[in-house]
């Protein structure tokens, strides 16, 4: 089946220790994105990556990290997460800019 | 920086009645892509409908459909027939060349029994 995979769905961490969010697509898809959804603000970009090895800063990139060493997997990585950060964050991918992402079933992070 | 409108954020439909949420962008551009996505309460994502902006004909996908005008820089997404299972938010999303995916602020559909 089709799909963008994150883990995990839940998590519940401390404010400063460091977290990584996991995201993979088995579409073959170039295109791999980081949202996050807070009420009332939409979904607003973290991060995108074009190809392997190429990402560049969304609309909200502070304090977050990410890497692409591999087509699939494009991680989301909090170095020290803040409470700041508590929000719903969602991965997709694409291959065509046209055809709109595909996304994950979203990670709710609470960072206390 | 493109930007994406929904002025209405909250909306509410009798069944089987026809709904229609606003969008309006912001873009210097002349090819772009434009997406309705629908997400439930299961929070999934889901894509409703698109529109390439080279393209006069509006999208229609079964019950949903979209007015697009370009000129005005409008995207309305039009559902008939409402039903239960339509209520969700809704996200009106632009694309380019250019930019990545970029939304709106959702507006949320209440279907009325």
């Amino acid at each position: 089946e089709a799909q963008v995979t994150q883990n995990p769905r839940y998590l519940i961490t401390v404010t400063g220790k460091k977290l990584t969010v996991t995201c993979s697509q088995n579409m073959n898809h170039e295109y791999m994105s980081w949202y996050r959804q807070d009420p009332g603000l939409g979904l607003r970009q973290i991060y995108y990556s074009m190809n392997v090895e190429v990402t560049d800063k969304g609309d909200v990139p502070e304090g977050y990290k990410v890497s692409r060493k591999e087509k699939r997997n494009f991680p989301l990585i909090l170095e020290s997460p803040s409470p700041n950060q508590t929000s719903l964050y969602f991965c997709a991918s694409s291959d065509h800019r046209g055809r709109g992402y595909t996304f994950g079933s979203g990670t709710r992070l609470t960072v206390v | 920086a493109q930007t994406v409108t929904q002025s209405q954020p909250e909306m509410s439909v009798q069944e089987a009645e026809t709904v229609t949420l606003s969008c309006t962008y912001d873009t210097s551009e002349s090819d772009y892509y434009l997406f309705w996505y629908k997400q439930p309460p299961s929070r999934q994502m889901i894509l409703v409908i698109r529109q390439e902006a080279y393209k006069q004909q509006n999208a229609t996908e079964n019950r949903f459909s979209v007015n697009f005008q370009k000129a005005a820089k409008s995207f309305s997404l039009k559902i008939s027939d409402s039903q239960l299972g339509d209520a969700a938010m809704y996200f009106c999303a632009y694309n380019s060349g250019n930019t990545p995916l970029v939304f709106g602020k959702g507006t949320r559909l209440s279907v009325i029994a």
